[in-house]
């Protein structure tokens, strides 16, 4: 067990172009989030599946945001059009689910700065 | 609004002392509580979980923290600082009611431990 990884752990880009973020979970866990975190803050929640099914979006996610799981297994976060405001570390986390508290393992994220 | 509120965003200790990390949720059902901790260019890592049961939760590296309802509180402790402690620590909480796998995380709290 690798835990999560998250590729790739930094991103610089200009502003108007396109990058895509990838997480590769825990391979027993069917759970699978993307998170944001600014600075000074905490983990904004962003999007969740369970397998491939997207079951919720938060407000955050504008529509130059989408989210993929493809059978279930990684996942795919990419931007469009990125903007100075999308400058954040992005999350990954995954969890089995079972019974109980449903304990996320997170990744060690990825960084994009948008110049 | 389901809030986490962590008082103090920098605490400063010297090592061997005490550490006190406080966060108050704001709901009148009892959620389930997180402390996540994060080092520098690293994922967040679970220190302890309370659910249901005992109300004093112990956890990993000697921290341990304690669920009081009548507070809506769930302050981490430590009885002695070591200098390996200094990262920045999370509250989060999964608010009854809700969807029953995301977190709301505090804005954090930076620990520095004085040698």
């Amino acid at each position: 067990d690798t835990g999560v990884s998250q590729d790739p752990r930094h991103k610089i880009t200009k502003r108007g172009q396109n990058v895509t973020f990838r997480c590769d979970p825990i391979s027993e866990h069917n759970r699978l989030y993307w998170y944001r975190q600014t600075l000074g803050q905490g983990p904004e929640f962003l999007t969740y599946f369970q397998n491939e099914a997207q079951l919720e979006k938060s407000r955050l996610l504008s529509d130059r945001f989408s989210a993929e799981r493809p059978k279930g297994s990684f996942s795919t976060l990419e931007i469009q059009r990125t903007e100075q405001g999308d400058s954040a570390m992005y999350l990954c986390a995954s969890s089995s689910q079972e019974a109980g508290a449903n304990v996320l393992t997170f990744g060690a994220g990825s960084r994009l700065t948008v110049l | 609004a389901q809030s986490v509120t962590q008082l103090g965003s920098h605490v400063s200790v010297s090592e061997g002392a005490l550490v006190l990390l406080r966060c108050n949720y704001s709901s009148s059902v009892p959620p389930y509580l997180f402390w996540y901790v994060q080092y520098p260019n690293q994922g967040l890592q679970l220190l302890l979980k309370y659910t249901t049961g005992a109300t004093l939760v112990k956890g990993i590296n000697g921290f341990e923290a304690e669920f009081k309802k009548s507070e809506t509180s769930f302050h981490l402790t430590k009885p002695s600082a070591h200098m390996s402690d200094a990262a920045e620590y999370f509250c989060a909480v999964r608010f009854s009611g809700g969807s029953n796998y995301k977190l709301t995380f505090g804005k954090g709290t930076l620990l520095t431990v004085n040698p």
